[in-house]
């Protein structure tokens, strides 16, 4: 069974400070990771994933986050937080290949970014 | 290209009332999901279809009926609205490694 949990309901940054959003899964066998974003009143959209292959995974608006088995993690980050970068974000987890694309979502980070 | 589509946008029910959310993919997906996402809860897996003419139930199935009518639409049927169900909706369909793209919502309100 997977399993995923989000640090922190709401975090806060500066414009220009680094964004850092945590996560850690639980998995009994490979999994496959993902981050979605969600703005005020949209749907989720794909910010990036992990399948196999490298553990830094490059996404969308220059986020970015590291697969790392040792520790269960897959933290989001970001070098410099833009005021666009506020939004809700959820970190999934599917049992790779054999949970029939069935994702457990993280209950989800709001992010803030301050002027 | 639309990808995944959803209507009504957003709906008002009294208890008891009947009413049906539609979604539709162009991706040519074999499998779509209904969700359901309330404050401070995630979004939580209401019941899926991996293929046409199967579905099974997620999460949180109670309460809701789901057809899925053709590999395109997927639609989620609420028989007697109850005001537990006032929630955000979306549907999602599955692409390869199991990547799920989301609709845009359905934000139902029962009163």
């Amino acid at each position: 069974a997977q399993s995923v949990t989000q640090l922190g309901s709401h975090v806060s940054v500066s414009e220009g400070a680094l964004v850092l959003l945590r996560c850690n899964y639980s998995s009994s066998v490979p999994p496959y990771l993902f981050w979605y974003v969600q703005y005020p009143n949209q749907g989720l959209q794909l910010l990036l994933k992990y399948t196999t292959g490298a553990t830094l995974v490059k996404g969308i608006n220059g986020f970015e986050a590291e697969f790392k088995k040792s520790e269960t993690s897959f933290h989001l980050t970001k070098p410099s937080a833009h005021m666009s970068d506020a939004a809700e974000y959820f970190c999934a987890v599917s049992a790779a290949g054999g949970s029939q694309g069935n994702l457990i979502f993280g209950k989800g980070t709001k992010l803030s970014v301050k002027p | 290209n639309a990808g995944v589509t959803q209507t009504p946008k957003f709906q008002v029910l009294k208890t008891g009332q009947s009413m049906t959310l539609q979604c539709a993919q162009d991706m040519n997906h074999n499998s779509m999901y209904w969700y359901r996402q309330d404050p401070g809860m995630g979004l939580r897996l209401i019941y899926y279809s991996a293929s046409e003419g199967t579905t099974d139930k997620g999460e949180v199935p109670n309460g809701y009926n789901v057809s899925r009518l053709n590999k395109r639409e997927f639609s989620l049927r609420l028989e007697s609205a109850a005001p537990s169900q006032t929630s955000v909706y979306f549907c999602a369909s599955l692409a390869p490694r199991d990547t799920q793209y989301f609709g845009p919502g359905t934000r139902l309100t029962v009163l």
